[in-house]
C-alpha cells in the first residue's frame, strides 16, 4: 500500500526565508502527486499536483514542487515567506488505478516576523 | 459553483446520541469521501463512493455509516456517539478519470462528544 511520510510536524521560518517541506513517497510507480494546504479552521485546499507532465510543478503563492523518482520525494518550496503561509501543509499521493489518495500526516508552517 | 458544502458547521453530542453530517456537491463528482481529521495524525479516510449507490470502507469506519442514493449526496451518520468521536470531520469529491485525481474539500463539520 502507498505510504506518504512528511517529515517534520513543524517548520518554523523567518518571514522573507526560504520554505521547504519535505514529502516522500512508497510507491515504485510513480504516483500522482498532491500538495495540499490548510488555513486554520478552513478545508484542504490544493496548492499544486504532479501528474507525469513535468517534475516541476509550480503552483499558487508562488510555492513549486519538483518529482525526484529516484529519491522517491516530492518537496515543497517557496523562495520568500510571507506571514500569510502560516497553515497547515499536506503531501498526498495516489496510484495503482485507485482514485483514493494517502495523505501524510502534515507539517504546521509557522512564520516569524 | 458553491462546490462542497458541509452542514452543520459545529455540533456537541452526548454520549449516545446519533446525527446525520451532510455533504453536499454540485460539481456532478463520481466519487466522494469522508476524513476525519485528528490533532497531529492527518487526515483519516472513513468511507468513500465511486458512485450513486456504491460505498467502501476506509480506513476507520467503526461507529459510522453511509449511504449515496445521488450522485450529489453523500451524508455520513454517526450512531451511539462515543468521546473517541470527537473530531473535525471532513467531505471531500473528485473526478472519477485520471483528469487530475484532485479532490475538493468542504469546510467541515466540528463534532465534540461529551
Amino acid at each position: 500500500a502507498q505510504s506518504v511520510t512528511q517529515l517534520g510536524s513543524h517548520v518554523s521560518v523567518s518571514e522573507g526565508a526560504l520554505v521547504l517541506l519535505r514529502c516522500n513517497y512508497s510507491s515504485s510507480v510513480p504516483p500522482y502527486l498532491f500538495w495540499y494546504v490548510q488555513y486554520p479552521n478552513q478545508g484542504l485546499q490544493l496548492l499544486l499536483k504532479y501528474t507525469s507532465a513535468a517534475t516541476l510543478v509550480k503552483g499558487i503563492n508562488g510555492f513549486e514542487a519538483e518529482f525526484k523518482k529516484s529519491e522517491t520525494s516530492f518537496h515543497l518550496t517557496k523562495p520568500s515567506a510571507h506571514m500569510s503561509d502560516a497553515a497547515e501543509y499536506f503531501c498526498a499521493a495516489a496510484s495503482g488505478g485507485s482514485y483514493i489518495p494517502t495523505f501524510g500526516r502534515g507539517t504546521s508552517l509557522i512564520v516569524h516576523p | 459553483n458553491a462546490g462542497v458544502t458541509q452542514t452543520p458547521k459545529f455540533r456537541i453530542l452526548k454520549i449516545g446520541q446519533s446525527m446525520t453530517l451532510q455533504c453536499t456537491q454540485d460539481m456532478n463528482h463520481n466519487y466522494m469521501y469522508w476524513y476525519r481529521q485528528d490533532p497531529g495524525m492527518g487526515l483519516k479516510l472513513i468511507y468513500y463512493s465511486v458512485g450513486a449507490g456504491i460505498t467502501d470502507k476506509g480506513e476507520v469506519p467503526n461507529g459510522y455509516n453511509v449511504s449515496r442514493s445521488t450522485t450529489e449526496d453523500f451524508p455520513l451518520r454517526l450512531e451511539l456517539a462515543a468521546p473517541s468521536q470527537t473530531s473535525v470531520y471532513f467531505c471531500a469529491s473528485s473526478y472519477r478519470d485520471s483528469r487530475s485525481y484532485e479532490q475538493y474539500f468542504g469546510p467541515g463539520t466540528r463534532l465534540t462528544v461529551t
